[in-house]
């Protein structure tokens, strides 16, 4: 079993629909959790962290920490076509210590 | 700043041969990490260097593989013999604690697509 799940997509929703990322993890000791995006043919890029639980909104977007279910989720807004990308969950122990990513989610907003 | 800059962006090349890629970090980025991403696999730490020391190998798939950062400002991954299964994208990303409020926020290179026929 992977440190990190995260379900692959694709997925597809029309422009303004409201988006749900997620991703599950077992190690109870991960307290560092980000978001990355990245485009096609491009390196990804950090979009969101969050330290411990608890959210944080930034703009259209919003990143939730459930530690007591191991679950993190962002949240997209008002979605748009330049949204679509592949979206990384990744985490880590402590505040130095390397990333594990998760697989990515391939999102897709149609006009 | 540029960013992080990998070269080359596209890498072509018969099983056996030696591949190097290289790596330009962010001035003053202390930390260097390479990755290989597959579609299967996702994006996977290979080793990672603090101040041109390499901290953590355990990501390095086999022998085959070898990484050096003779400088701050240049790193190399090189894989002898390459091998059909080798094929991926190549990720650099380096990262510093000056000025984060983590220090694990990592940047990275637009990445060096490795194919091996």
């Amino acid at each position: 079993q992977k440190e990190v799940e995260q379900d692959p997509g694709p997925l597809s929703v029309p422009e303004g629909a409201i988006v749900s990322l997620n991703c599950t993890y077992s190690n109870s000791a991960f307290q560092y959790f980000m978001w990355y995006r990245q485009y096609s043919r491009k390196g990804p890029e950090l979009l969101m962290y969050t330290y411990s639980s608890g959210n944080k909104e930034d703009g259209r977007f919003t990143a939730q920490v459930d530690k007591s279910s191991k679950y993190i989720s962002l949240f997209i807004r008002d979605s748009q076509p330049s949204d679509s990308a592949t979206y990384l969950c990744a985490m880590s122990v402590g505040r130095a210590d390397k990333l594990i990513f998760g697989t990515g989610t391939r999102l897709q907003v149609f006009p | 700043d540029a960013g992080v800059i990998q070269s080359p962006r596209h890498e072509v090349t018969e099983m056996g041969q030696e591949v190097t890629l290289r790596c330009k970090p962010i001035s003053g980025h202390d930390y260097l990490f390479w990755y290989r991403q597959t579609m299967m696999r996702g994006l996977e730490l290979l080793i990672y260097f603090n101040n041109n020391v390499p901290i953590d190998d355990s990501g390095m798939p086999e022998d085959r593989f070898s990484a050096k950062m003779p400088n701050a400002s240049f790193s190399t991954l090189k894989i002898q013999p390459s091998e059909p299964r080798d094929s991926a994208v190549y990720f650099c990303a380096s990262s510093s604690a000056l000025g984060q409020p983590i220090q694990n926020i990592q940047y990275f290179g637009a990445g060096t697509r490795l194919s091996v026929l």
